[in-house]
């Protein structure tokens, strides 16, 4: 079956340092890739997503890359705030619509 | 418009008493899909719907769970004879179409005691 392997956490870094958060897969045929975001008292949001092979999804500074000969899906940010401190979580969903999770990340910043 | 909405935010039971959690997607999102999250885990999928129709269940943990969307809108989770293994945050989210982004509601957590 699918299933979706995150660095664990918790991973606790200074303002402005760079940010990496591993991610690899398993799936049957060629699944969409996804990081989302959950910020303390809030709900799961769409942070980035990759399609296809060599993809780069970005959004607010946060960037991923789609490799399929290392089935990898690595989240990077080269400068965090402290507003960056939240869970993340690696997804990957088939044309059958459900999504395989990651168990998180926690991201503490410190200023 | 309005996002995901899920009621109760909420929810105590005490062990063997039945629960139903709702959700109200996005207007006009044929897509529904349920998810279980434990705590310090990710989510993890239950069961999705396309309209009306019930396409995939394979994540129901027993036959204890049972999900319905008989309009093809609004749907009810309802976990019958609560165990303790059944608390955790139960996320609701919905999509325009299975192949779409995949918005999620705030989560219901449900704690049995």
């Amino acid at each position: 079956g699918n299933s979706v392997t995150q660095m664990e956490g918790p991973v606790t870094l200074s303002e402005e340092a760079f940010l990496t958060i591993n991610c690899t897969y398993t799936a049957t045929g060629y699944p969409s890739l996804f990081w989302y975001v959950q910020y303390p008292g809030e709900g799961l949001q769409l942070l980035l997503k990759a399609t296809k092979a060599d993809d780069k999804g970005s959004n607010k500074g946060f960037e991923a890359t789609y490799r399929k000969e290392t089935t990898s899906f690595h989240l990077e940010k080269g400068s965090v705030q402290v507003s960056d401190s939240a869970v993340y979580f690696c997804a990957l969903r088939t044309n059958a619509g459900k999504s395989t999770f990651g168990d998180g990340t926690t991201l503490t910043v410190k200023p | 418009g309005a996002g995901v909405s899920q009621s109760p935010r909420y929810k105590v039971a005490k062990r063997g008493q039945d629960v139903a959690l709702r959700c109200d997607p996005i207007s006009g999102h044929v897509s529904l899909f349920w998810y279980q999250q434990a705590l310090g885990q990710g989510p993890e999928f239950l069961t999705y719907f396309q309209n009306e129709a019930q396409l995939d269940k394979s994540g129901l943990p027993s036959d204890r769970f049972f999900a319905e969307r008989p309009e093809g809108s609004v749907s009810t989770l309802k976990i019958q004879r609560t165990q303790q293994e059944d608390s955790a945050v139960y996320l609701c989210a919905s999509s325009r179409d299975s192949t779409y982004e995949q918005y999620f509601g705030p989560g219901t957590r449900l704690t049995v005691t």
